[in-house]
């Protein structure tokens, strides 16, 4: 399978406790974005990786939140101190970079503060 | 239109019948409007990327028309099936963020009843 593909699929924590996902995505794009999806809501950018540089971050994402893309390949997500509100679905997806390539998405992290 | 909205919210559908919805978007500093489906448990799935004010887009029994001028795309399904039950997204790419953020409508959740 060459497509975008995200670990865990599911996390359930406590809060307060810090979490990390990981993202892989298809193997010649060079373009990376975070997602997140609430209940009833579409998914809301977070964040950006240009190769290794990250480019862009939202201002949902709080100094709580660092992404990080060693190398230009797999990028992490870590959540520390989560929040109930942190409760979503974290969507990765990559594109090979040109502006309105085709975002391919992963299946996502389902993510559960108790 | 200030932000991305998607009608209605949900769908039935009976098998064999035909069916269509709406995304609404801003009408200025237009980039480029994507469609995906979303089945519970998979990944979101790329349908189109429309960039061409009258743009019509087919895959299979799926098809899709944009009018940037007055912000919308309809998205049809001719003859639906029940693998076509799916959550329904668009997402508005601006020119401010042509490098790939996309803004996303809530979606449209379309069930179709054998």
């Amino acid at each position: 399978d060459t497509g975008v593909s995200q670990n865990p699929r599911h996390k359930i924590t406590k809060r307060g406790q810090n979490v990390t996902f990981r993202c892989d995505p298809i193997s010649e794009h060079n373009r990376l974005y975070w997602y997140r999806q609430t209940l009833g809501q579409g998914p809301e950018f977070l964040t950006y990786f240009q190769n290794e540089a990250q480019l862009e971050k939202s201002r949902l994402l709080s100094d709580r939140f660092s992404a990080e893309r060693p190398k230009g390949s797999f990028s992490t997500l870590e959540i520390q101190r989560t929040e109930q509100g942190d409760s979503a679905m974290y969507l990765c997806a990559s594109s090979l970079g040109h502006g309105s390539d085709t975002q391919y998405f992963g299946p996502g992290t389902r993510l559960t503060v108790l | 239109i200030l932000n991305v909205e998607q009608s209605p919210q949900s769908l039935h559908v009976q098998e064999g019948d035909s069916t269509n919805f709406t995304c609404s978007f801003p009408s200025s500093n237009f980039y480029a409007l994507h469609w995906y489906r979303w089945e519970t448990a998979k990944s979101p799935e790329a349908l189109f990327v429309m960039t061409l004010n009258g743009d019509e887009k087919k895959k299979g029994r799926i098809s899709a028309t944009l009018n940037t001028k007055e912000g919308y795309s309809y998205l049809y399904i001719k003859g639906s099936q029940p693998e076509d039950s799916a959550t329904y997204l668009c997402a508005f790419q601006s020119t401010a963020d042509s490098w790939g953020k996309l803004q996303f409508g809530a979606g449209t959740q379309v069930v179709v009843t054998p």
